[in-house]
């Protein structure tokens, strides 16, 4: 599959385990953002997203965080799976501009 | 339903070439994004159409252009390739304009400059 960052941060997790990646965005106007998942050979799947007049949101199995005071996003996975191992961007909006910003991305791996 | 679509999937190209690649959104979509990834770079946003038209775009050099048809289909265009070009190329489809409307991408299609 193709390599989509060979110098990216890694988090290593043991299945079953809980993972956390974290993000600091840029644009304290940014006011959407994104978590996607990219697995080698595709593209990006969009994960779950939180406005920015939430700090907490959850879906099957992930929460996004977001603090705005320190503009820090994060991603948790409950009880991580095999099929979690992937590279994992955040992305950031602002309305101003209407471009998404993604961040440089965490590779997941996960071990049995 | 199909999801997005990109052809080709791999290409080789040598430096002073130009070059097109081509999305297919998902039926019902409107608006094409496009973006380059690389290891350097992560990825960034190249421009996005919406009903034919350019909406938005990016802070790259004019040798990237693109277009989109009535279909919704889009195009993409680098003229006078750079060793720099080598990169993954997604495009994203969705049904609205605004980036708040969830994008879908596609699998890529993997640029080498030599």
């Amino acid at each position: 599959g193709e390599s989509v960052g060979l110098h990216l941060p890694t988090l290593s997790v043991q299945e079953g385990d809980n993972s956390i990646i974290n993000c600091a965005y840029s644009n304290s106007a940014s006011d959407y953002f994104i978590w996607y998942k990219q697995e080698s050979g595709k593209g990006p799947q969009f994960i779950i997203d939180i406005r920015s007049n939430m700090d907490k949101r959850q879906g099957q199995r992930v929460t996004v965080l977001l603090n705005k005071t320190v503009k820090h996003l994060s991603l948790q996975i409950a009880a991580t799976q095999p099929g979690d191992s992937a590279v994992y961007f955040c992305a950031e909006n602002n309305t101003d501009t209407d471009k998404l910003i993604f961040g440089t991305g965490t590779r997941l791996q996960v071990f049995p | 339903k199909a999801g997005v679509t990109q052809t080709p999937r791999y290409l080789i190209k040598t430096r002073g070439q130009q070059v097109t690649l081509s999305c297919s959104p998902i039926s019902g979509h409107r608006s094409v994004s496009w973006y380059q990834q690389t290891p350097g770079q992560g990825l960034q946003f190249l421009f996005e159409y919406f009903s034919e038209t350019q909406r938005n775009k990016g802070n790259f050099p004019g040798r990237f252009s693109g277009r989109q048809f009535s279909n919704s289909r889009s195009e993409m265009n680098v003229s006078t390739l750079e060793l720099g070009d080598s990169a993954l190329y997604l495009c994203a489809s969705s049904l609205a304009t605004g980036l708040m409307d969830e994008q879908y991408f596609g699998p890529g299609t993997r640029l080498t400059v030599t």
